[in-house]
């Protein structure tokens, strides 16, 4: 149980464009969802928290417009790169919680998705 | 400030022989402790999870942690390593966020375990 699907895994686009990545728990309604970057060779960089139904909380240094979360259901949150450049290019990984204060409960993480901008 | 430690980089160990990579702690309160792997190109595989009762909390994999209080440690165990093991680990604490949305988790920076056959 308590699967996380990534899509897509991976994704090479021009610089410019925008890319939406898609992170759905499969058998868990997940109120709260993580969205982290890790750079090679690091730990993992937590860039928002999206709790269903409102706007989602970004961590310090995270620009908003760029990084567009949306989680709109209990099983779905978006991360849209918005005119993506090659300094965005990362490993992009989402998590899901069930419940919003549950505290003992671990996060679920999906597989993560490679950008790559050129 | 709550913050996680892993004070390896790399660890390396024989097949069949007893593992052990490190975590210490620093929390306010009391410590919500977890541990993951992370294989190759693939998102965080939760291992095992410290709340509270007994110090020693078994997990997936064979693997097992030990958590202790005085030495605000949580290191992770296997007595037998296979090559399978090598992979990435992070240990992480629940930290309280505050201002920034509740509670959210602190990874450690990681620690990368070779196994040799």
């Amino acid at each position: 149980g308590a699967v996380v699907s990534q899509h897509p895994s991976r994704v090479i686009c021009k610089s410019g464009t925008s890319v939406k990545i898609e992170c759905r728990s499969l058998d868990f309604q997940a109120t709260t969802m993580f969205w982290y970057r890790q750079f090679p060779k690091q730990s993992l960089m937590l860039m928002a928290t999206s709790n269903e139904g409102s706007k989602a909380t970004y961590e310090q240094g995270v620009e908003k417009d760029k990084f567009l979360i949306n989680h709109a259901s209990l099983t779905l949150s978006t991360l849209t790169v918005t005119s993506a450049h090659p300094e965005d290019s990362s490993f992009y990984i989402c998590s899901a919680r069930l419940g919003q204060t549950t505290q003992n409960q671990p996060q679920h993480f999906g597989d993560g998705t490679r950008l790559s901008i050129l | 400030a709550q913050s996680v430690a892993q004070p390896e980089d790399q660890v390396n160990v024989a097949e069949g022989n007893p593992l052990t990579v490190k975590c210490t702690y620093s929390v306010s309160g009391n410590p919500y402790l977890f541990w993951y792997v992370q294989y190759p190109n693939r998102g965080l595989q939760f291992l095992l999870k410290y709340i509270t009762g007994d110090n020693l909390v078994k997990g997936s994999y064979g693997f097992e942690a030990e958590f202790n209080k005085s030495q605000t440690s949580f290191h992770l165990k296997k007595p037998s390593a296979l090559v399978s093991d090598s992979a990435l680990y992070f240990c992480a604490v629940r930290d309280f966020g505050g201002d920034t949305g509740g509670f959210k988790t602190i990874f450690g920076a990681g620690t990368r375990l070779f196994v040799k056959a």
